[in-house]
């Protein structure tokens, strides 16, 4: 079963819109990970955050963590057209002790020009 | 540097046939994790190999397989391809198995089973 899970499954927005795309888990984690597909071609890493923050940012991307109610979010600012692809949220399991992530099945996002 | 490089890019088969994926990780990563990602299911753990060891395994059947190589290589076979098979395969490599370390994806194998 799919540990995250992305909320929406699409979102079409302008040029210059802010998106922002929730992604919520089910069991402790120690890291949770968004990555970007393009065009059904590999996966691109976009931000790591740890359990123990709560925040982080890098560039327009904006990433929260909220352990209690288990969810995250992205936020991507003021959005391009080349960010269109497939966003997906990570998380590995706290009690394996191992890497292996568990992909939500991705929020699909337009952006129009 | 170069990337995760896979190949073929695209591979055709029918069923009952054997499906041989080739994987090359970034050079110095040790771990490489393979994926199933097919339409509507999103990405589907498979194997994880590390130091040419498989060290995790998803929920798929046996017929499911792979290897690591001394170079840090991997190959997936899948053997008795069945039609629900098809779907684009995944690579991803990482500096070593430990949860913090970021996966770097290549650009896939799709494979189709006719």
């Amino acid at each position: 079963s799919q540990q995250g899970e992305e909320d929406p499954q699409a979102l079409s927005i302008q040029e210059g819109e802010n998106a922002t795309m929730n992604c919520s888990y089910k069991t402790s984690i120690n890291n949770l990970q968004w990555y970007r597909q393009n065009s059904g071609r590999g996966l691109v890493h976009l931000i790591l955050i740890r359990s123990n923050e709560r925040e982080k940012h890098s560039g327009r991307l904006r990433v929260t963590l909220d352990t209690s109610k288990k969810s995250s979010s992205l936020l991507i600012t003021a959005s391009r057209a080349a960010d269109t692809a497939s966003y997906f949220c990570a998380t590995d399991a706290a009690s394996s002790g191992y890497s292996t992530l568990t992909f939500g099945k991705g929020t699909m996002l337009l952006v129009s020009p | 540097e170069a990337g995760v490089t896979q190949s073929p890019t695209h591979l055709i088969k029918t069923r009952g046939q054997q499906a041989t994926l080739r994987c090359s990780p970034i050079s110095g990563h040790t771990s490489v994790y393979w994926y199933q990602q097919a339409l509507g299911l999103g990405l589907q753990f498979l194997l994880w190999y590390d130091e040419g060891e498989e060290r995790n395994r998803g929920n798929f059947p046996p017929r499911f397989s792979g290897r690591q190589f001394p170079n840090y290589s991997s190959e997936l076979n899948v053997n008795a391809l069945e039609l629900e098979d098809s779907a684009l395969y995944l690579c991803a490599s990482s500096l070593g198995g430990q949860s913090q370390d970021i996966q770097y994806f290549g650009a896939g194998t799709r494979l189709s089973v006719l």
